[in-house]
């Protein structure tokens, strides 16, 4: 079984500054994927970024990016120049490259945007 | 096109009575999966379905919970003879297939009293 914790119950950044966010999984899984994904209070959960386990690049969306650590599974996300519109929840999930078991999530961290 | 969406999107039940969460996914996508978001237990995995069939359904919660899905579109998720411990928000989400990145609906809150 997967397993994914997030050791940052709330986090708090001012704007404008950069934040990372932690989450390392456990897995005996090869083929996996990995995402971060935001919950604002609306619930409507919003994919922010993706990384398939086989790239050893880091993947990156604008402001969003991730530094991957296979061999740690490790799988921070940093959020430069945060916006007030960042605030919210982040999971961090996985899953098997199947896709059949769904998503593991983590407990999540509350992210907080000071103006 | 449209997104996922969930209907209804807040459900107050008495304890025992049955509910019916229904999900409708996005067009042309094959795979279909449920969670269970509670403030205890975090975000829950419960089933996936692949077309019309559902491989495992050893993550439902108890067998009060069953789930089908129709034409590989539509799903219900039921709940029989709710428990309060049952309140929760239920999450359906679709992807093209079961190897790229799930969609989520916005949710719909049942609470049972």
């Amino acid at each position: 079984a997967q397993t994914v914790t997030q050791s940052q119950p709330e986090m708090s950044v001012q704007e404008a500054e950069t934040v990372t966010l932690s989450c390392t999984y456990d897995t005996s899984e090869s083929d996996y994927y990995l995402f971060w994904y935001k919950q604002p209070p609306s619930r409507q959960m919003i994919l922010v970024i993706r990384q398939e386990a086989y790239k050893q690049q880091n993947a990156t969306e604008n402001r969003f990016s991730v530094n991957f650590q296979k061999a740690a599974k490790s799988f921070s996300l940093k959020i430069s120049d945060s916006q007030l519109g960042d605030a919210a929840m982040y999971f961090c999930a996985f899953v098997a490259g199947g896709g059949a078991d769904g998503l593991t999530f983590g407990k999540g961290t509350h992210l907080i945007i000071q103006p | 096109g449209a997104g996922v969406s969930q209907s209804p999107s807040n459900k107050v039940t008495e304890k025992g009575k049955d509910v019916e969460l229904r999900c409708d996914p996005i067009s042309g996508h094959t795979a279909l999966y449920w969670y269970r978001q509670s403030l205890g237990q975090g975000l829950e995995f419960l089933i996936y379905f692949q077309g019309n069939s559902a491989p495992d359904k050893s993550g439902l919660p108890s067998d009060r919970f069953s789930a089908e899905r129709t034409g590989g579109s539509v799903s219900t998720l039921t709940i029989q003879r709710t428990q309060q411990e049952d309140s929760a928000v239920y999450l359906c989400a679709s992807s093209y297939d079961r190897y790229n990145e799930q969609f989520f609906g916005p949710g719909t809150r049942l609470t049972v009293l």
